[in-house]
């Protein structure tokens, strides 16, 4: 079945670059994401990358894939305290109604320090 | 506003006792989700609609039920409440044709003694 896998803890200063990593099982994924949860928040899209890119730049976020050994990154350049968040990545999954449905990790949790 | 919004916040029950839990929605999306999130496990689909008439189970349904009494409502329940059942449940919304970009209300938890 699917599964994604995150580490569950970061700690960085503020100004140091985080980088937050997932693997995950399903080859067939069309898309791979990354949300945000802030405390007490529902989850919000940060940034998603198709399946056929290695890498998505978007401000201070960097999402490099590597489906060879379907691993996903997320770098956020310049951390800032309202960095702190839990992060999820997710993959597209079908099912077999043909619905492409999510599957999230366990989140990473980031704690940026001043 | 908020676009994606669930009521209520926050619910204490006794096993056994049956509850619903409601979401609405103001951004005109057609589809509609239901989400548990437990401690170390993620978020994991109890159900999904596409619209009113078109509602399907997700991973863990068993034990929930769902009705979609309008494009913008989805409302989940829990028939008979058990202790297991305490988790933060979230709905989301989507639009059909994109790339599955879901919107989260700000989450309902909710705890069986």
């Amino acid at each position: 079945g699917e599964d994604v896998e995150q580490s569950l803890f970061l700690s960085v200063r503020e100004g140091d670059s985080s980088v937050i990593n997932c693997t995950y099982t399903d080859s067939s994924s069309t898309y791979l994401y990354w949300y945000k949860q802030e405390p007490g928040a529902g989850l919000q899209l940060l940034t998603y990358i198709f399946s056929n890119m290695d890498m998505k730049q978007d401000q201070r976020l960097t999402v490099l894939l590597n489906k060879k050994d379907k691993h996903l990154s997320l770098r956020i350049a310049d951390t800032q305290t309202g960095d702190s968040a839990i992060y999820f990545c997710a993959e597209s999954a079908p099912m077999n109604t043909g619905f492409q449905k999510l599957v999230f990790g366990t989140g990473t949790r980031l704690l940026v320090s001043p | 506003d908020a676009d994606v919004t669930q009521t209520p916040r926050n619910r204490i029950t006794k096993t056994g006792k049956r509850i619903m839990l409601e979401c609405s929605q103001t951004k005109g999306h057609d589809r509609m989700y239901w989400y548990r999130q437990d401690p170390g496990l993620g978020l994991r689909l109890i159900y999904y609609s596409f619209d009113v008439k078109d509602i399907n189970k997700g991973e863990i349904s068993d034990g929930y039920s769902v009705s979609r009494q309008a494009q913008a409502k989805f409302s989940l329940s829990l028939e008979s409440a058990i202790p297991n059942q305490t988790a933060l449940y979230f709905c989301a919304t989507s639009e059909s044709g994109r790339y599955n970009e879901q919107f989260f209300g700000p989450g309902t938890r909710l705890t069986v003694l």
